[in-house]
């Protein structure tokens, strides 16, 4: 069974540029979530997407933004880039349904990230 | 606001040694809890977790963990390091409120260097 698959691995863009970033869940897996790793932050919940609906949100600005496709698919987007959002973004996937989450005590698999840099 | 602390920043042990890696959660009923490693430039790879039951946990590679309510303590631990256990550690709780309810709450992470 193929894992959670991030893409891009790796990329650099220039401040003020807007980023898109891509995640294919495990196979059946319905939840997509996303999480934010910096250096002085630590690992931060940005979204989750379940049926193509944004879920629950962490404490990030508008700039950041998602969405799911009816494939479970998802894509998160950042606007008006600026240098403190270079990090590793992780997307999870987890086997949820409407009104079981992962406090239902499923697991959330991560996938390897994608790591931006912003100059 | 429920939060989970992992004490030590850095840890050095022999190759041989035992291990053990603290974690604290704030939490008011029995939590899940989980334990990742991220080797460097990967992403997370679930080690084991806890959602009720028996209190020793057994994960993979070896690792295991003690849930103790009475001191909110996720200890994980290993008998024998080996150096490809060199990695950092996070530990997490599902989050029970707000906007991350149903999501990881993160520990800023242990990283563990491991000495011939």
């Amino acid at each position: 069974k193929a894992g959670v698959t991030q893409t891009p691995r790796y990329l650099i863009k220039t401040r003020g540029q807007q980023v898109t970033l891509s995640c294919s869940p495990i196979s059946g897996h319905r939840s997509v979530s996303w999480y934010q790793q910096t250096p002085g932050q630590g690992l931060q919940f940005l979204f989750e997407y379940f049926s193509e609906t944004q879920r629950n949100k962490g404490n990030f600005p508008g700039r950041f933004s998602g969405r799911q496709f009816s494939n479970s698919r998802s894509e998160m987007n950042v606007s008006t880039l600026e240098l403190g959002d270079s990090a590793l973004y992780l997307c999870a996937s987890s086997f949820t349904g409407t009104g079981v989450t992962l406090l239902s005590g499923n697991t959330i698999y991560f996938g390897e990230g994608s790591w931006l840099t912003v100059v | 606001a429920q939060s989970v602390t992992q004490p030590d920043i850095h840890i050095t042990v022999s190759e041989g040694a035992s291990l053990e890696l603290r974690c604290n959660y704030s939490y008011g009923a029995t939590p899940y809890l989980f334990w990742y490693v991220q080797s460097p430039g990967q992403g997370l790879q679930l080690l084991l977790k806890y959602f009720s039951g028996d209190t020793l946990v057994q994960g993979i590679k070896g690792f295991e963990a003690e849930f103790k309510r009475s001191q909110s303590s996720f200890n994980l631990r290993k008998p024998s390091v080996h150096w490809s256990d060199a990695a950092e550690y996070f530990c997490a709780v599902v989050s029970n409120y707000g906007g991350s309810q149903g999501n990881l709450i993160f520990g800023k992470g242990t990283k563990l260097s491991v000495k011939p």
